[in-house]
């Protein structure tokens, strides 16, 4: 139980445009599910949490303009990169949680891998 | 200073040692530890989930949890070429965010 799927799992754009990345709650509902961008060789970096029917809450220092997360419902939430940059290029991860449950733990996607030429 | 500091290793042991991971934290505020694994490539999995301070074991796993000096370990005993991955702690800031180290590289030689 418990999986979080991803999708896409890679993805290339060319610079200026934008990429949605999805990421689902296969077996369980997720009342909140969380964004977060990895680089290489680097540990997990927090970008926004989303409650389902809400704004998501970013980090200091995330561009909420540039990073458009959208969580319309309990399995699905999608995180949209526009105009997309080089710098942008990274490995970004959603996992998931049913905060009904009372338990602490996210569940992790498999992550999605944006390069942007 | 980061809130959680971890050594990024790479780490390379032979196969059957006894392995160590550790990671300190400056934040008091963090009150669940928990350990997850990332294999190349893929999302964390949680291996141990720990609150109070003491020991926790599941088989070949042991998290270790010292609140006074803001520090925890992992132990791995006979550990296998199968446990090579990246290891990351994470500490849980509030009631929702996580707060991740950098993770220490760890391959187990057959």
């Amino acid at each position: 139980g418990a999986v979080v799927s991803q999708h896409p799992s890679w993805v290339i754009c060319k610079s200026g445009t934008s990429v949605k990345i999805e990421c689902r709650s296969l077996d369980f509902q997720a009342t909140t599910m969380f964004w977060y961008r990895q680089f290489p060789k680097q540990s997990l970096m927090l970008m926004a949490t989303s409650n389902e029917g809400s704004k998501a809450t970013y980090e200091q220092g995330v561009e909420k303009d540039k990073f458009l997360i959208n969580h319309a419902s309990l399995t699905l939430s999608t995180l949209t990169v526009t105009s997309a940059h080089p710098e942008d290029s990274s490995f970004y991860i959603c996992s998931a949680r049913d905060l009904r449950t009372g338990s602490y733990e996210q569940y992790f996607g498999p992550g999605t891998r944006l390069t942007v030429t | 200073q980061k809130e959680v500091e971890q050594d990024p290793g790479p780490l390379s042991v032979p196969e059957g040692a006894i392995v160590s991971l550790n990671c300190t934290y400056s934040n008091s505020a963090f009150q669940y530890f928990m350990w997850y694994r990332q294999y190349s490539r893929k999302g964390p999995e949680l291996l141990m989930y720990t609150y109070s301070s003491g020991n926790k074991e599941d088989g070949r796993f042991t998290a270790q949890v010292d609140k006074s000096s803001k520090y925890i370990s992992l132990f791995i005993r006979d550990s296998q070429p199968s446990d090579s991955a990246t290891y990351l702690c994470a500490m849980l800031e509030g009631a929702q965010k996580l707060v991740f180290g950098q993770g220490t590289r760890l391959t187990i030689n057959p």
